[in-house]
């Protein structure tokens, strides 16, 4: 049983124009979510996270946002640029579950020049 | 060493042979992690460590073993390695502190193949 669900495996943007990989989750125990990004042959790392207390959080061209009635996260990359293509995963955490983190499924993104 | 590192980069394995993946830290993160990432199921936690001496088991545990003899390695063994183990494996680490989140810093990985 997936409880992090990425439903796009790959997604194509254009260089300069905004990418949005999404995220669904179903356990509304998680109190907080996370994207990470690989690249090939290397460990995923970290990129931004979220409070299941706010609803949206950015650094710098990275906006990640909340709708826990939908129990939806996103990821709005703006503007994008060709070192952004990786796979991107989504991330959850349990409320009492320490540190440990249940992960999506990943999106691949490929930023076009 | 910096961060974490993970021996062997990758191995093609036989199946039925015992196959230990190491990891070292050296960020004194008293926290670690074991994960396959699978096409198509992206990563599974397998065991994890939330200190010295401690062990837990993931989603994914069976078929794994793990010892935490020290702060900085925390090694996976596959007792009887089989086909469905083919995948890559990612080590990470975390502080384990108080607050909202620990960030889980990862290893480069280890692809292994079982035939």
């Amino acid at each position: 049983d997936q409880q992090v669900k990425q439903n796009s495996p790959s997604l194509s943007v254009q260089e300069g124009r905004i990418s949005i990989l999404n995220c669904d989750y179903t356990n509304s125990m998680f109190d907080y979510f996370l994207w990470y990004k690989k690249y090939p042959a290397e460990g995923p790392t970290f990129l931004i996270s979220i409070s299941s207390i706010k609803d949206k959080n950015e650094d710098g061209r990275f906006t990640v946002f909340l709708n826990k009635s939908a129990k939806h996260l996103s990821l709005h990359i703006v503007p994008s640029q060709p070192g952004d293509s990786a796979v991107y995963f989504c991330a959850a955490k349990l409320t009492g579950g320490g540190n440990k983190l249940t992960f999506g499924t990943g999106t691949q993104l490929k930023v076009e020049l | 060493i910096a961060g974490i590192t993970q021996a062997p980069t990758s191995q093609i394995l036989a199946a039925g042979r015992r196959m230990t993946l190491r990891c070292t830290q050296d960020m004194r993160h008293n926290a670690m992690y074991w994960y396959r990432q699978d096409l198509g199921l992206g990563l599974r936690l397998i065991h994890y460590s939330n200190t010295a001496g401690t062990t837990g088991k993931g989603e994914v545990p069976d078929g794994y073993s793990v010892s935490r003899a020290n702060t900085d390695d925390f090694p996976l063994t596959l007792a009887s390695a089989v086909p469905s183990q083919t995948s890559v494996y990612f080590c990470a680490s975390s502080d384990s502190g108080t607050g909202e989140y620990n960030e889980q810093f990862f290893g480069p990985g280890t692809r292994l193949t079982v035939l």
